[in-house]
């Protein structure tokens, strides 16, 4: 049963970079994909990209320019960097699981997110 | 790539069955079948209620059902109870490794 665990710098200033780490246990690191999904205040979800155990990344083409997101697979951790923050970027951010199922030589990449992180409120304000 | 429409709430009496649109386009939700929804409680993570547009991971109650028609996909919830009262989000793969959400569902148990 997997499970996660984030945590992260809460506030931040215009311009700094925003950074957040996201623990895995209790299950396969390389059986999944990971997701960063973030919430403004009382606002729907958005995307953010995903990062499997090799380091292949997507990311949504919005955010693309200002998003890394890294792995560490000797820790089971994987991490969010989004540079140059402004207000718009306040939000509740969460990790999220992708499974990964394998038929044979065939992979199979689960298209939803279960299990979440507990969310990361960080706030951006001068 | 632009949010899913979801309308903002729905409600119903317990007992009742509410069901949640969500809009999308040909590249969203009508061009592949990898819908799927979760409910949010305040102040809580998100949690996975359908997947793959009508399957129903471990746990769920067989209360809540999926389904997609062209460019629109649908949640029901059938004998609403108290504890179904949330905000539910639609999601549907879009493509080119991405993804886009729904608008979000408040729904109400009167």
């Amino acid at each position: 049963q997997v499970q996660l665990q984030q945590w992260g710098a809460g506030l931040l200033k215009p311009s700094e970079t925003l950074s957040l780490t996201c623990a895995v246990y209790g299950g396969s690191f390389s059986g999944y994909y990971w997701s960063w999904i973030r919430q403004p205040p009382g606002k729907g979800l958005e995307w953010i990209g995903e990062i499997n155990h090799s380091g292949s990344t997507n990311y949504n083409p919005s955010l693309k320019s200002r998003v890394t997101i890294s792995v560490d697979t000797s820790k089971n951790q994987f991490s969010l960097k989004l540079s140059s923050v402004t207000a718009a970027d306040t939000a509740v951010y969460y990790c999220a699981a992708q499974r990964i199922t394998i038929f044979g030589v065939v992979i199979l990449k689960g298209r939803w997110f279960d299990p979440w992180g507990q969310g990361t409120l960080v706030t951006v304000s001068s | 790539q632009s949010a899913l429409t979801q309308p903002r709430s729905v409600s119903g009496s317990p007992g009742q069955s509410v069901t949640i649109s969500c809009t999308g386009t040909s590249s969203d939700v009508g061009g592949y079948n990898y819908v799927s929804w979760y409910q949010q409680h305040p102040g809580k993570a998100p949690k996975l209620m359908i997947y793959d547009v009508s399957k129903r991971p471990s746990g769920v109650p067989d209360r809540f059902s999926g389904s997609k028609s062209g460019n629109t996909a649908s949640l029901t919830i059938s004998g609403l109870q108290a504890e179904d009262e949330a905000d539910y989000y639609c999601c549907s793969y879009a493509g080119s490794y991405s993804y886009v959400f729904g608008t979000g569902t408040k729904v109400t148990v009167l």
